[in-house]
């Protein structure tokens, strides 16, 4: 079972739709997680960090975290073109090594007018 | 512009060539870390600095050899390489642990002839 796993895609969405992206880590105990977007050659930036359960909303971003069910995601309302993008979803996780930032494979994302 | 820069932003180099990759932060952060990023994997974790001494070292092949003089600098030594490593080699930073928010630079595209 991988890490972090997250759907590769791409998710096809229309202008103005909500997007739901999704994410399911294995660390039970794990207690920080993050979204990144990633636009095609350009670094990771983080859009969204969530930490309790329940949602936390940014703007158009809304993350949703269930420990119980080991699930995070990220909703993006309004989606514009803008939005194409590949999203990382990360959790630090407890490793025998210690905590360890780690990083699914990314779900591409495309929004069409 | 997250405060974080990588240079050179591309590079090539044959199998028998040194070179180096630099980052630099400016962000006040204590900790930094080297990722590659590889087509169709997750961001893979290389090395990680904080307070500048190395506390991870991922079993990465030691043809990779990272060098950390302060806290705002971290250099990743290359020799020897193989074509396996062509990748995008990210650098980050955060403010004290891993468990802290990471802030990504450019990233400095590799292609290893």
């Amino acid at each position: 079972q991988k890490e972090v796993e997250q759907n590769s895609g791409p998710l096809s969405v229309p202008e103005g739709a909500i997007a739901s992206l999704n994410c399911t880590y294995s660390d039970r105990v794990s207690q920080s997680f993050f979204w990144y977007r990633q636009y095609s050659g350009k670094s990771p930036e983080l859009i969204m960090s969530i930490y309790s359960n329940g949602d936390k909303e940014d703007g158009r971003f809304t993350a949703q975290l269930n420990k119980a069910s080991q699930y995070v995601s990220l909703l993006i309302r309004d989606s514009q073109p803008s939005d194409s993008a590949t999203y990382l979803c990360a959790v630090i996780l407890f490793t025998g090594g210690g905590n360890k930032l780690t990083f699914g494979t990314g779900t591409q994302l495309k929004v069409e007018l | 512009e997250t405060g974080v820069t990588q240079t050179p932003r591309h590079l090539v180099m044959g199998m028998t060539n040194k070179k180096s990759l630099k980052c630099e932060q400016h962000l006040g952060h204590n900790a930094m870390y080297w990722y590659k990023q590889s087509a169709k994997k997750p961001l893979e974790l290389m090395f990680v600095y904080s307070l500048e001494e190395r506390v991870e070292n991922n079993s990465v092949p030691s043809r990779f050899s990272p060098e950390c003089p302060n806290s705002s600098h971290l250099f990743l030594h290359l020799h020897t390489l193989q074509p396996e490593d062509s990748a995008l080699y990210l650098c980050a930073s955060s403010q004290e642990t891993v468990r802290d928010t990471q802030y990504f630079g450019p990233g400095t595209r590799l292609t290893v002839l």
